[in-house]
């Protein structure tokens, strides 16, 4: 079956640093991979997406580039800030999902980053 | 964006008791919901597909009469924990897919149950 592994947490990096959260994947087929984050007291919200292999995903100064060849999806950031502090989960659909039914998404156990001011 | 919300945000209730939790998508419809639970530390579990208008499709070791849902409309969806027990608690969290969309989910806020 698909599975998502993502790098534990929790991560606690100086606000400028560069961030690098991992994830790797198995899945059959071409699924589309995501990155969600949960802010403190609020639901989960897409960050960035790709949906084809070498697709890169970018949203607030985050970055990600679906990977098949190594079935990565490894999120980074030049320049975090405290805001930033969040969990991160990685996540993919099932390739023969197309939104209209059959199952959801996969996700990794989430990594909590900690920003330091 | 497309809103989903959740209600109740946070309920306690006693063993035996039933809970009812609603999952609502705000600004769009919803052919397809999905419910998951949360345990402490680790990743979102799907539970169940809710379908718009059909029985939910449950995953492998979930209880669909324990864990009764119904998607009677194309904005609403419901998650009822029948006779709930203390391994029960738990966050429950809803997601919607837009329809027509290329795979995005729109998640709730979670709901919070505490069973004592």
């Amino acid at each position: 079956g698909n599975s998502v592994t993502q790098m534990e947490g929790p991560v606690t990096l100086s606000e400028e640093a560069f961030l690098t959260i991992n994830c790797t994947y198995t899945a059959t087929g071409y699924p589309s991979l995501f990155w969600y984050v949960q802010y403190p007291g609020e639901g989960l919200q897409l960050l960035l997406k790709a949906t084809k292999a070498d697709d890169k995903g970018s949203n607030k100064g985050f970055e990600a580039t679906y990977r098949k060849e190594t079935t990565s999806f490894h999120l980074e950031k030049g320049s975090v800030q405290v805001s930033d502090s969040a969990v991160y989960f990685c996540a993919l659909s099932d390739p023969g999902w197309s939104g209209g039914g059959a199952d959801g998404l996969t996700f990794g156990k989430g990594t909590h980053l900690i920003i330091q001011p | 964006g497309a809103v989903v919300s959740q209600h109740p945000s946070w309920v306690i209730c006693k063993s035996g008791t039933s809970v009812k939790i609603e999952c609502r998508s705000l600004d769009f419809q919803a052919t397809t919901m999905f419910w998951y639970r949360q345990f402490p530390k680790q990743s979102l579990m799907l539970m169940a597909t809710s379908n718009e208008g059909s029985k939910a499709t449950y995953e492998q070791g979930v209880e669909k009469d324990k864990f009764l849902i119904n998607h009677a409309s194309l904005t609403l969806s419901t998650l009822t924990v029948t006779s709930a027990h203390p391994e029960d608690s738990s966050f429950y969290i809803c997601s919607a897919v837009l329809v027509a969309s290329t795979g995005e989910l729109f998640f709730g806020e979670g709901s919070r149950l505490t069973v004592l």
